[in-house]
């Protein structure tokens, strides 16, 4: 079973920049799609990006391809994605997420259809 | 970019009662595409059903979804107390981008 954990709350200046970690067990690491997704309070899910650890080339929601970068060390099987500039809109849970085991819901190159495994999610919270 | 419209916004039922969430994209969606999470206060997205119709791993049968093209529903048949949270319902589209919807509030009347 794939579990994913997540760095603990953080909490940054406006400017500044926040780098949060996902750590994958179980199940392969390098060939399934890690995706980030941000949850402002009270407001919906939106996805920031995702890499493939294999092939480490990561992609990004327009929103956010100034300011987001996402990576991934295969020897530690963790992820990690940066958000630099920070502001108080930002403030947010940022969650990873991974599709599940059956490579009938991924795309050619592995990144998922759909989002199986989450991890428990990190708040960041930006204040002057 | 496929914009996803959830309806209603709230939805205040009783516990027995038949749920019914929608979900209209802006464009035809591939039905493999297409899911449904439930998110309760303070916990991560749970998957409920993908490929707009199948179950995920221990999801109860209560739960089922149908829909395609750029009409999709999520139907919870007879309420329990543990169901009450926000869905989402949320789209592949090309080139690695994701779109959810804006939720739909399931609560006690």
């Amino acid at each position: 079973q794939v579990q994913l954990v997540q760095s603990g709350a953080d909490v940054k200046k406006p400017g500044y920049s926040v780098k949060v970690s996902c750590k994958a067990s179980g199940g392969t690491f390098s060939t399934y799609a890690i995706n980030w997704v941000r949850q402002a309070p009270g407001q919906g899910l939106e996805w920031m990006g995702g890499i493939i650890p294999i092939f480490d080339t990561p992609f990004y929601a327009e929103t956010f391809q100034d300011r987001v970068t996402i990576t991934a060390d295969d020897s530690t099987t963790t992820a990690y994605m940066e958000l630099s500039s920070l502001r108080s809109e930002d403030t947010a849970v940022y969650y990873c997420a991974r599709g599940g085991q059956n490579v009938n819901y991924y795309d050619t190159s592995g990144f998922p259809y759909h989002f199986e495994f989450w991890g428990q999610g990190t708040l960041v919270t930006v204040s002057s | 970019e496929i914009v996803l419209t959830q309806s209603p916004g709230t939805l205040s039922l009783s516990p027995g009662e038949r749920a019914t969430l929608s979900c209209r994209a802006s464009q035809s969606v591939t039905g493999t595409f297409l899911s449904w999470y439930q998110q309760k206060p303070g916990q991560a997205p749970r998957l409920l059903i993908y490929g707009a119709s199948s179950r995920a791993t221990d999801i109860p049968d209560r739960f089922s979804g149908s829909g395609s093209g750029t009409d999709f529903t999520l139907t919870i048949s007879r309420l329990e107390p543990e169901d009450f949270a926000v869905y989402y319902c949320q789209q592949y589209g090309r080139s690695y981008q994701y779109s959810f919807g804006q939720g739909t509030k399931l609560e006690i009347k």
